[in-house]
C-alpha cells in the first residue's frame, strides 16, 4: 500500500531558486494538506485542500502556492526559495474531515536553502 | 482556538521501564485529541484518538492515553518501553471552529537507552 508518497526525499536549493515539492496519494481522499516542521515548533498547516480544485490558506503561507488538478496530487510550490523555508515538509491527507478521519502522512521532504 | 502544550521537550527512559508523556490541551468543551509518533526519518503515524466515552484509550503499539477533564491533560503512557519506541511524539488536537484542521503541540523526543 503506497498511502501518500512524497517527492523528492531531499533537495537543497540555492537562495531565489524555484521547485516543486510534489505529493500523490492512492486512497481516494478529497481532502490533502501541506505542513511544515521545525524544530520544537510541532507542525504548522501551510496550504490545504478540501477537493480537486479548492485550495486554502493554513497557518503559515506566505511564500508558497499549491494547486489540486486531480484528487490524487497536491503539489506545493516554491517560487523564491529563502533560507526562512529551510524546514521538513509533510504531505497528508484524509477521506473526510472530523473526528473519525484520521490524516495519514507522508516520509516528508527535507529542504535546506543555502 | 484550542491549543496543545507538551511540557516536555525530552524525555530518555531506560528499555523496560515505563514511559509517560504529558500534553495539556485548552479548551472549554470536549476536545477531540489524538497522539502521532514519528519516528526517524519517517512521517507521523496515528497511535490513538479520544473523542468521548471511555476516558481510557488503546491505541496501537501497546500505548495507551488517558483523557482528564479536571486536569485538562491526555497523557500517553507505556508499561514496558521498547528500544524502537525510540521517537518524537505528538499530541494533537482538533480545532472545532474550523473544517477539521489539527493543531500539534511541539513534539517529546523520547530516548530510549539499553
Amino acid at each position: 500500500n503506497a498511502g501518500v508518497t512524497q517527492t523528492p526525499k531531499f533537495r537543497i536549493l540555492k537562495i531565489g531558486q524555484s521547485m516543486t515539492l510534489q505529493c500523490t496519494q492512492d486512497m481516494n481522499h478529497n481532502y490533502m494538506y501541506w505542513y511544515r516542521q521545525d524544530p520544537g515548533m510541532g507542525l504548522k498547516l501551510i496550504y490545504y485542500s478540501v477537493g480537486a480544485g479548492i485550495t486554502d490558506k493554513g497557518e503559515v503561507p506566505n511564500g508558497y502556492n499549491v494547486s489540486r488538478s486531480t484528487t490524487e496530487d497536491f503539489p506545493l510550490r516554491l517560487e523564491l526559495a529563502a533560507p526562512s523555508q529551510t524546514s521538513v515538509y509533510f504531505c497528508a491527507s484524509s477521506y473526510g474531515t472530523g473526528t473519525h478521519q484520521p490524516q495519514h502522512f507522508g516520509d516528508g521532504t527535507r529542504l535546506s536553502i543555502l | 482556538a484550542q491549543s496543545v502544550t507538551q511540557p516536555d521537550i525530552h524525555i530518555t527512559v531506560s528499555e523496560g521501564a515505563s514511559l509517560e508523556l504529558r500534553c495539556n490541551y485548552s479548551y472549554g468543551a470536549t476536545p477531540y485529541l489524538f497522539w502521532y509518533v514519528q519516528s526517524p526519518g519517517q512521517g507521523l503515524q496515528l497511535l490513538l484518538k479520544y473523542f468521548s466515552g471511555d476516558t481510557l484509550v488503546q491505541g496501537i503499539k501497546g500505548f495507551e492515553a488517558e483523557f482528564k477533564r479536571s486536569q485538562s491533560s491526555f497523557n500517553l503512557r507505556k508499561p514496558s518501553v521498547h528500544w524502537s519506541d525510540a521517537a518524537e511524539y505528538f499530541c494533537a488536537v482538533l480545532q472545532t471552529d474550523s473544517w477539521g484542521k489539527l493543531q500539534f503541540g511541539a513534539g517529546t523526543q523520547v530516548v530510549v537507552t539499553p
